[in-house]
């Protein structure tokens, strides 16, 4: 079975700080996702990777950066958090093109004081 | 996640019932479509996909039914257990766009 896992279930942060939120994918996948999700919106993709040290811009980049340095590994950065960050944030993974079934994580909810 | 059921249209059956969760995609261009199931805690599953050459696809107790005119996506289940009890996603592809564009969700909620 595919094992998406994420660093952590619940983090709490405060303004300003620096968050790293870290997934494991354990299928040799090619593609990475991060989404976060919010009550009523829905799951909006942050950004993607389909390869190592490639990354592309999903439709709220804003505020967010990534690092795919391995395959299996797909950081989401928050360089300086803001209270509208709080959000559940859920990580995925897939083989071949983008629109094949994607695995999902656990989540990490995190919440900014 | 916990809070993902709030303010999301609910859908109540009671068990046995079979259910029918509506969608309603965007992109004409979609060729590719996914239902998925997110349980409280957990991050969604894969249930069931559909390509746009077809009309319909049976699974385990699932039917996906797909209908282009109007652009419209359903999930049907069969004699609904409370382990079905989750929000259900639908989600659209293909296009201009390699991305999955996901839909808000519907809450269906198994009385017993």
């Amino acid at each position: 079975d595919v094992k998406v896992t994420q660093s952590s279930r619940y983090l709490v942060k405060r303004t300003g700080e620096k968050v790293f939120l870290e997934c494991v994918q354990d299928m040799d996948h090619e593609n990475m996702f991060w989404y976060r999700q919010d009550p009523g919106l829905g799951l909006r993709l942050i950004y993607f990777s389909y390869d190592v040290k490639m990354k592309e811009k999903g439709d709220i980049p804003e505020g967010y950066s990534v690092s795919r340095e391995k395959k299996e590994r797909f950081s989401l950065i928050l360089e300086s958090a803001s209270t509208n960050q709080t959000s559940m944030y859920l990580c995925a993974s897939s083989s071949g093109t983008s629109l094949d079934e994607q695995f999902f994580g656990p989540g990490t909810r995190l919440t900014v004081l | 996640g916990e809070s993902v059921g709030l303010h999301l249209p609910t859908l109540s059956v009671q068990e046995g019932d079979n259910s029918i969760i509506n969608c309603a995609y965007s992109n004409s261009a979609s060729d590719y479509f996914i239902w998925y199931k997110q349980e409280s805690g957990k991050g969604p599953q894969f249930i069931i996909d559909i390509r746009s050459n077809m009309d319909k696809r049976q699974g385990q107790r699932v039917t996906v039914l797909l209908n282009k005119t109007v652009k419209h996506l359903s999930l049907q289940i069969a004699a609904t257990q409370p382990g079905d009890s989750a929000v259900y996603f639908c989600a659209e592809g293909g296009g201009a766009t390699n991305k999955l564009i996901f839909g808000t969700g519907t809450l269906l909620a198994v009385q017993p």
